[in-house]
C-alpha cells in the first residue's frame, strides 16, 4: 500500500496523559499537513511542513500541541496533557504537486 | 480570514433526482478543491478545479468553479445510493507560492434514498 499511513488508528487515553501520532506520507511527497476533525465537521488545519521545515504552526491549537519531521519523511504530531475537549479524529495529509491525499486518521478519545 | 460556506448542509435526495451543492469563499484562492467523506472513513479526492471557468466531470458528478463569484458548484446527476456520503468542498491559502493549508466548508452530508 502506497497511500498516507497514520498510526495508531484509534487512541483511546485518560486526561492528563500525553498522546504522540505517527503520519508517514507517500513517498517523494515534499509537503505534509496535520488537519484536526471534530464531529460534524470540517477538518481544521494545524500544521504544515515543507521536507522537515514546519513553515506555519500558528493554527496548532495550544502550547499542548506540537509536531515534527525530522528527516522530511514521516512526522509526529504529540499532545501534552489531553483535555477531554481534544478527542477528535487527527488527519495527515501529504502532497508534492496540487493534490492533498489524506490518511485513515487517528480517532482520539480522552476519558 | 478565509472562510468557507457549503449549501445546504444537509440534503436528502431520491434516486434519479438532480441537485447542486454550493460553495463559496471569502477572498481569491489559487485553486479549490472537492473530496468525499463516507463515515467513519478519511477523506477521498474528487476534484481540484484550478482556474475561472474550470469544469471536471466524473460520473454523476460534475463540478466548477466562478473565480470571480468566488463559487464552486457540485452538481450531482441522476443520483444514485451509492453517492450517499459528505461533501467538503476547501480552497488552499498558499505561502509565497508554495502550496499551503486547505480551509474547509462544514460539509454537505448527502443522502440518497430510494
Amino acid at each position: 500500500d502506497t497511500g498516507v499511513s497514520q498510526d495508531p488508528r484509534h487512541k483511546i487515553t485518560k486526561r492528563g496523559q500525553n498522546v504522540t501520532f505517527r503520519c508517514d506520507p507517500i513517498s517523494e511527497h515534499n509537503r505534509l499537513y496535520w488537519y484536526r476533525q471534530t464531529l460534524g465537521q470540517g477538518p481544521e488545519f494545524l500544521t504544515y511542513f515543507q521536507n522537515e521545515a514546519q513553515l506555519e504552526k500558528s493554527r496548532l491549537l495550544s502550547d499542548r500541541f506540537s509536531a515534527e519531521r525530522p528527516k522530511g519523511s514521516f512526522s509526529t504530531l504529540e499532545i501534552q496533557r489531553t483535555e477531554q475537549g481534544d478527542s477528535a479524529m487527527y488527519l495527515c495529509a501529504s502532497s508534492f504537486g496540487l493534490e492533498q491525499f489524506f490518511g485513515p486518521g487517528t480517532r482520539l478519545t480522552v476519558l | 480570514e478565509l472562510k468557507v460556506e457549503q449549501n445546504p448542509l444537509f440534503l436528502s435526495m431520491q434516486e434519479g433526482k438532480n441537485y447542486t451543492i454550493y460553495c463559496n469563499y471569502s477572498t481569491t484562492s489559487d485553486r479549490l478543491y472537492w473530496y468525499r467523506q463516507d463515515p467513519g472513513k478519511s477523506l477521498e479526492s474528487l476534484f481540484v478545479l484550478l482556474s475561472n471557468g474550470a469544469v471536471k466531470q466524473e460520473g454523476r458528478l460534475m463540478a466548477s468553479l466562478d473565480t470571480k463569484a468566488r463559487l464552486s458548484t457540485l452538481h450531482i446527476t441522476a443520483a444514485v445510493h451509492d453517492l450517499s456520503a459528505t461533501y467538503f468542498c476547501a480552497v488552499v491559502i498558499s505561502y509565497g507560492g508554495s502550496q499551503g493549508n486547505l480551509i474547509f466548508g462544514k460539509g454537505t452530508k448527502l443522502s440518497v434514498k430510494p
